[in-house]
């Protein structure tokens, strides 16, 4: 089955460490983000990427990288930078360009220790 | 960026009811999709409707991008259909901006 699968479900961080959530998608999808919910609100963008190798920040990039080295995956890491990383991460893709109807893998939530 | 605005925040019916949940935006935009957040955070998208009006079962779907809406409907509401309704608007070549949502409680 084509889809999009995100790793762990669950993440725990401990003050000062790096964490890196997976995101690897089937779809043969060209555009692939990451959104970072919180409780009661809705989805914010963090990272997007259109192509391999290419990515563009988000509104609330600050403390978080990527990296698109293979169309399938599209990893994000939350950084130490990041101050309040608490929260449930979404990763979707697209067929190609940034308007185009989205499909979320199933989401990861990310506390701190 | 473009302001959504999602009416009502929360909404709890009988099963079998109808409901309206509703989309205001603030700008032009290009495209719309409507979600279905399940209770374990599945983001389901159930129409991408930039104008005009779609059905898929219970569920139908209007925007009206003139006036800047779009309404969802639930017909003959089911306890599966309990979640967080989200509506997603963007303009072309820019990313989407998403509502806070509806949350749906349906009780048997």
């Amino acid at each position: 089955d084509g889809g999009i699968t995100q790793s762990p479900k669950y993440l725990f961080r401990k003050e000062g460490q790096n964490v890196t959530l997976s995101c690897e998608q089937n779809l043969n999808h060209d555009a692939m983000y990451w959104y970072r919910q919180d409780p009661g609100q809705g989805l914010r963008l963090i990272y997007y990427s259109q192509i391999v190798n290419d990515f563009q920040k988000g509104d609330i990039a600050e403390g978080y990288s990527v990296s698109r080295e293979k169309k399938e995956s599209f990893p994000l890491t939350v950084t130490s930078a990041q101050k309040n990383p608490t929260a449930f991460y979404l990763c979707a893709s697209s067929i190609g360009a940034l308007n185009e109807k989205l499909f979320f893998g199933s989401g990861t939530q990310l506390s701190v220790l | 960026g473009i302001q959504v605005e999602q009416s009502p925040p929360d909404l709890i019916l009988q099963e079998g009811a109808n409901s309206t949940l509703r989309c205001n935006f603030s700008d032009s935009v290009n495209n719309l999709q409507w979600f279905h957040q399940n209770p374990w955070g599945q983001l389901i998208n159930l129409f991408y409707i930039p104008s005009g009006t779609k059905q898929n079962g219970r569920l139908s779907a209007t925007t009206v991008a003139t006036e800047r809406y779009s309404l969802l409907y639930i017909s003959s509401s089911q306890t599966t259909d309990s979640g967080v309704y989200f509506c997603a608007v963007g303009v072309t070549g820019n990313q989407f901006y998403f509502g806070t949502g509806t949350s749906l409680t349906v009780i048997p």
